[in-house]
């Protein structure tokens, strides 16, 4: 079975613009999260989406935002993009609420 | 606040020297306790999950451990395939509803043959 895939894997872009993040979770799998990685720290908690319906959110600006789709894929969208936001993007899915989340390989996110 | 401390950042050993690494967390009333692997470039890879104080899980070379305060993740002659990032990872009694996980900053294994 296929694993969380995540597109793009790398993404450059510039002051300012725009980012969509895309996930896909493992079939079957309800719940989505995602996390922000930075080099040499572990993940931090975005967002968690459970059934299209949002059902938590770390502790990130409001220019960070993310939407369920009726087939469980997420979309994370980070607009006015920063320096400070080059990082690695993780997806993670899961069957439930409380079971363990497993991650796909992430977006290499690079902000000049 | 919840926190989770890992503990070496780094550590080296040589084929076949067994070791511990360490996860402590401040967190009451965990719901679960995530041990994962992440190799470089790649997304954390799920390892186990322990729940209660005195459970033990064991996968070929790792067994990890869990006490109310601190698990340990033990790894026996380790073989230079095991080298990678080992992140600890707690879910709070808060994230109930959410599931979410807060991670430690990780420990770097490096094995040499």
């Amino acid at each position: 079975d296929a694993g969380v895939t995540q597109s793009p894997t790398h993404l450059i872009k510039t002051r300012g613009q725009h980012v969509t993040l895309r996930c896909s979770p493992i079939s079957g799998h309800k719940s989505v999260s995602w996390y922000q990685q930075v080099l040499g720290q572990g993940p931090q908690f975005i967002f968690q989406y459970y059934e299209k319906e949002e059902r938590g959110r770390g502790n990130f600006p409001d220019r960070f935002s993310a939407r369920q789709f009726p087939n469980y894929s997420s979309e994370l969208n980070v607009n006015a993009l920063l320096l400070g936001d080059s990082a690695l993007y993780l997806c993670a899915s899961s069957g439930s609420l409380n079971q363990p989340q497993h991650f796909g390989d992430g977006t290499r996110l690079s902000i000049l | 606040e919840d926190q989770v401390t890992q503990s070496p950042e780094a550590l080296r050993l040589q084929e076949g020297e067994s070791s511990s690494l360490n996860c402590s967390y401040t967190v009451s009333g965990l719901r679960g306790l995530f041990w994962y692997r992440q190799d470089p470039g790649k997304g954390p890879e799920f390892l186990f999950t322990l729940y209660s104080a005195g459970e033990e899980k064991e996968k070929e070379r790792l067994k990890a451990t869990l006490t109310k305060k601190e698990s340990f993740l033990h790894i026996t002659a380790p073989k230079p395939e095991d080298s990678a990032t080992y992140l600890c990872a707690v879910q709070p009694p808060s994230s109930s509803n959410t599931g979410k996980l807060i991670f430690g900053q990780g420990t770097t294994l490096q094995v040499k043959p």
